[in-house]
């Protein structure tokens, strides 16, 4: 089945460093990778939509300086949190899909612990 | 814009009792509409998706749920719950013939008692 790869699975960071997390679909090229992000007990709330070559679609009140993404090939996507402050501090999740109809593949989430 | 509700934020159940996690949405057309289930700091695990088709679809872990157009529901069942079942369920609808975001619900946090 199709699989997504999350890493790290955990990362503490300084205030006002930056972190990348990846997302890569092991089996399967994603056409379109989402970021999502996750406060506790809480839904997942969508940050991002990528597309392989072309620019994020970030929703409103996200802010795309602070957290750029890259979705560089069909089967890797990045989210890099820029100047990290402790209200970054979440658990970030990206899934991917070749397809709507393929259904929505899930990564094992991050958990950033900004510092 | 498609929206989800899931009325019951906890639900408490004994093991071996049945389960029904009720799901609305809200969508113009026919969605595509999923179970999700997360255990504490782990990603989304699916559990079973409805496309088209029969309405009653099975899925994983024993779990299963009916697409009700007229109740805009998706209602996901299971005759007999295992403790292994405690953890967190969210549905989800996406827009048919895309690749578009899906719209989650709320979730409802499900805890077994032996």
């Amino acid at each position: 089945g199709a699989v997504v790869s999350q890493h790290p699975s955990r990362v503490i960071c300084k205030s006002g460093t930056s972190v990348k997390i990846e997302c890569r679909s092991l089996d399967f090229q994603a056409t379109t990778m989402f970021w999502y992000r996750q406060f506790p007990k809480k839904s997942l709330m969508l940050m991002a939509t990528s597309n392989e070559g072309s620019k994020a679609t970030y929703e409103q009140g996200v802010e795309k300086d602070k957290f750029l993404i890259n979705h560089a090939s069909l089967t890797l996507s990045t989210l890099t949190v820029t100047s990290a402050h402790p209200e970054d501090s979440s658990f970030y999740i990206c899934s991917a899909t070749t397809g709507g109809d393929r259904g929505y593949t899930f990564g094992s989430g991050t958990r950033l612990t900004v510092v | 814009a498609q929206s989800v509700t899931q009325p019951d934020i906890h639900i408490t159940v004994s093991e071996g009792a049945s389960l029904e996690l009720r799901c609305n949405y809200s969508y113009g057309a026919t969605p595509y509409l999923f179970w999700y289930v997360q255990s504490p700091g782990q990603g989304l695990q699916l559990l079973l998706k409805y496309f088209s088709g029969d309405t009653l679809v099975q899925g994983i872990k024993g779990f299963e749920a009916e697409f009700k157009r007229s109740q805009s529901s998706f209602n996901l069942r299971k005759p007999s719950v295992h403790w292994s079942d405690a953890a967190e369920y969210f549905c989800a609808v996406g827009i048919t013939g895309t690749a578009s975001k899906l719209t989650f619900g709320t979730g409802t946090r499900l805890q077994v008692t032996l």
